[in-house]
């Protein structure tokens, strides 16, 4: 049974930085790349970056250029992304999704985490 | 705003058949045939129904089924059931920096 497991809801004060990571399971690891898409309250899903299957290639919506990095560990299948500079604004939840580098959908999904940035 | 536009909302009662439509541009939906379809349960991870327009996953209920025309892309659940009062969503595979593009989601009502 294919799983993408994330990490906790987070409290973030705005400037602080959030560190969500989403672990696999159930399918070679390896051999899809993983996407981080967001929903705000009341908007539709986001975007927000890729990581290859390697870890050795990214990129990132440009929106947020210079406050996202996505990394991953081979060894837990388990893929990280860090977003900083928060504001009010990044409060959402955070989708990690796996998609087979041949194909054009997102094969799995992660149950979500919620940030919210308050102060 | 979400890029790809869908009804905020669909209703149907038991039996009957619905369509929820997806519509974006000639640079996603009309240029590539890579729209998928996901349903998502409160609290859960979306799950795959539909893929590059027309295709079921293995699984996936034959009730379910997708189309496209130009810039639009629809979803049809037929024989509605209880069990697919829940939200809707589409995205397309696009032409630029920013690779997928998601619909705002559609919320299913079974009257």
């Amino acid at each position: 049974q294919v799983q993408l497991v994330q990490s906790g809801a987070e409290v973030k004060k705005p400037g602080a930085s959030v560190k969500i990571s989403c672990k696999a399971s159930g399918y070679t690891f390896t051999s899809y790349y993983m996407h981080w898409v967001r929903q705000a309250p009341g908007q539709g899903l986001e975007w927000m970056g890729i990581i290859n299957p390697n870890g050795d290639y990214t990129t990132y919506a440009q929106k947020f250029q210079g406050r996202f990095i996505l990394t991953r560990d081979t060894s837990t299948s388990t893929v990280y992304m860090d977003l900083s500079s928060l504001t009010f604004d990044d409060s959402a939840v955070y989708y990690c999704a796996s998609l087979d580098p041949r194909h054009y959908y997102f094969d799995w999904w992660g149950q979500g985490t919620l940030v919210t940035v308050s102060s | 705003q979400s890029a790809l536009t869908q009804p905020a909302s669909v209703s149907g009662s038991p039996g009957q058949s619905i369509t929820i439509s997806c519509t974006g541009t000639s640079s996603d939906v009309g240029m590539y045939n890579y729209v998928s379809w996901y349903q998502q349960h409160p609290g859960k991870a979306p799950k795959l129904i539909i893929f590059d327009v027309s295709n079921r996953p293995s699984g996936i209920s034959s009730r379910f089924s997708g189309s496209k025309s130009g810039n639009t892309a629809s979803l049809t659940i037929s024989g509605l059931q209880a069990e697919d009062e829940t939200d809707y969503f589409c995205t397309s595979y696009r032409l630029g920096s920013t690779p997928y593009v998601f619909g705002s989601g559609t919320r299913v009502t079974v009257l």
